[in-house]
């Protein structure tokens, strides 16, 4: 099956700063999702991105389906977006999401 | 406009036993997946449906039964719960298998 990929496992923030996420996936894919898991359990999901570029606010997100990759930007963090990022392909011909490990996200004021 | 609800939120299981996960969703949406989130991990597929009366396996489904008999609602099933089951489960909807998907709040299980 499809092998989902996040980096990095880990990171550290201050406040204001900015940070780009990437999830490599192994197989092709017909859509891709972003979502953020805050300290509470709640999964919120961020961008719905099969390919190209999406912004919302201070995210954004690009997906290069052809090179299996995708990429979240955060900019100016603030304290409100720790938590876990996950990205979640959809290989193609499927209707299964396979999600990866996360990056764990923690802002500092 | 509740979303996706799941009950209960919280259950403790005896080894064994047997109980229903229920998940509820309208937004009229077809698409319906069962995730398990273990600590410290990503979330796993159980079972998915695409609709009313379609049901597939998705990653992780040996010890578990899910049925669809109406749009909205989408049951997930414990046959004979094991201590392994212990986990969180998430429940999503989505309009179609090819749109965002919108997450319940999750049902903190532990089996003893």
């Amino acid at each position: 099956g499809i092998q989902v990929e996040q980096s990095p496992p880990d990171l550290i923030l201050q406040e204001g700063a900015n940070s780009t996420l990437r999830c490599n996936f192994s197989d092709s894919v017909n859509n891709l999702q972003w979502f953020h898991q805050n300290p509470w359990g709640q999964l919120i999901n961020l961008f719905y991105i099969p390919s190209g570029t999406k912004q919302n606010g201070r995210l954004s997100a690009t997906t290069v389906a052809t090179e299996r990759y995708s990429l979240l930007y955060i900019s100016s963090s603030q304290t409100t977006d720790s938590g876990v990022y996950f990205c979640a392909p959809c290989p193609s011909g499927t209707y299964k999401y396979i999600f990866g490990t996360g990056t764990r996200l923690k802002v500092l004021a | 406009n509740a979303g996706v609800t799941q009950t209960p939120k919280f259950q403790v299981l005896k080894t064994g036993q047997s109980m229903t996960l229920q998940c509820a969703q309208d937004m009229n949406h077809e698409y319906m997946s069962w995730y398990r989130q273990d600590p410290g991990m990503g979330l796993r597929l159980i079972h998915y449906s695409v609709g009313a009366g379609i049901t597939d396996q998705g990653e992780v489904p040996n010890g578990y039964n899910v049925s669809r008999s109406t749009t909205e609602d989408f049951p997930l099933r414990l046959l004979s719960a094991a201590p392994s089951q212990t986990s969180v489960y998430f429940c999503a909807s989505s309009y179609e298998g090819e749109q965002p998907q919108h997450f319940g709040d999750g049902t903190r299980l532990s089996i003893l």
